[in-house]
């Protein structure tokens, strides 16, 4: 299957400062990622949806200007976390889309953020 | 309202032991449903995308079917490595356009 790749795979931060997840298709070219969250023991919750070119698309409830989404291109996309807080700390998880049929969605293998 | 929903919730099974696990899904337009296996502390990993109902794929120890208000997955003889949550999805919308939506997941556990 494809790979899509994830940097860092966990980082610590101090509350306040910021942090950028960097997330690459890696086999194939994505027009489409997205960005979720989990929480231990639920499943993967969509915080947005990322197109090459144009403004993210944000799920109900999640703060557009504390997790700021950039697709630069068709095969990178970049989650930065502003301010960061306590509760922001979690799993967080991308995913890229063929931009064709099958539209099959490949994910990656996450970033542990603790916010201490 | 697009719905998924997976059962059971936990699966115990001893080595050897064949199940099946099922999703079901209540949704205005199935452009495709996914079957991902997710480990601890790491993203899901894709097993199968099925179409249309009456259609099966199988890759190893597993087999996924479709029907028109479900899905299962049908596990063989599995060992101990085949432990992990099991996740479903239904892909809606159109084009390149639309989401997944996730059921809850199962969680197998596979004793030597």
């Amino acid at each position: 299957g494809a790979v899509v790749s994830q940097h860092p795979s966990w980082v610590i931060c101090k509350s306040g400062t910021s942090v950028k997840i960097e997330c690459r298709s890696l086999d194939f070219q994505a027009t489409t990622m997205f960005w979720y969250r989990q929480f231990p023991k639920q499943s993967l919750m969509l915080m947005a949806t990322s197109n090459e070119g144009s403004k993210a698309t944000y799920e109900q409830g999640v703060e557009k200007d504390k997790f700021l989404i950039n697709h630069a291109s068709l095969t990178l996309s970049t989650l930065t976390v502003t301010s960061a807080h306590p509760e922001d700390s979690s799993f967080y998880i991308c995913s890229a889309r063929g931009d064709f049929p099958p539209y099959e969605q490949y994910f990656g293998p996450g970033t542990r953020l603790t916010v201490t | 309202e697009d719905q998924v929903t997976q059962s059971p919730e936990a699966l115990r099974l001893q080595e050897g032991e064949s199940s099946s696990l099922n999703c079901s899904y209540t949704v205005s337009g199935l452009r495709g449903l996914f079957w991902y296996r997710q480990d601890p502390g790491k993203g899901p990993e894709f097993l199968f995308t099925l179409y249309s109902a009456g259609e099966e794929k199988e890759k190893e120890r597993l087999k996924a079917t479709l029907t028109k208000k479900e899905s299962f997955l049908h596990i063989t003889a599995p060992k101990p490595e085949d432990s992990a949550t099991y996740l479903c999805a239904v892909l809606t919308g159109s084009g390149n356009t639309g989401k997944l939506i996730f059921g809850q997941g199962t969680t197998l556990q596979v004793k030597p």
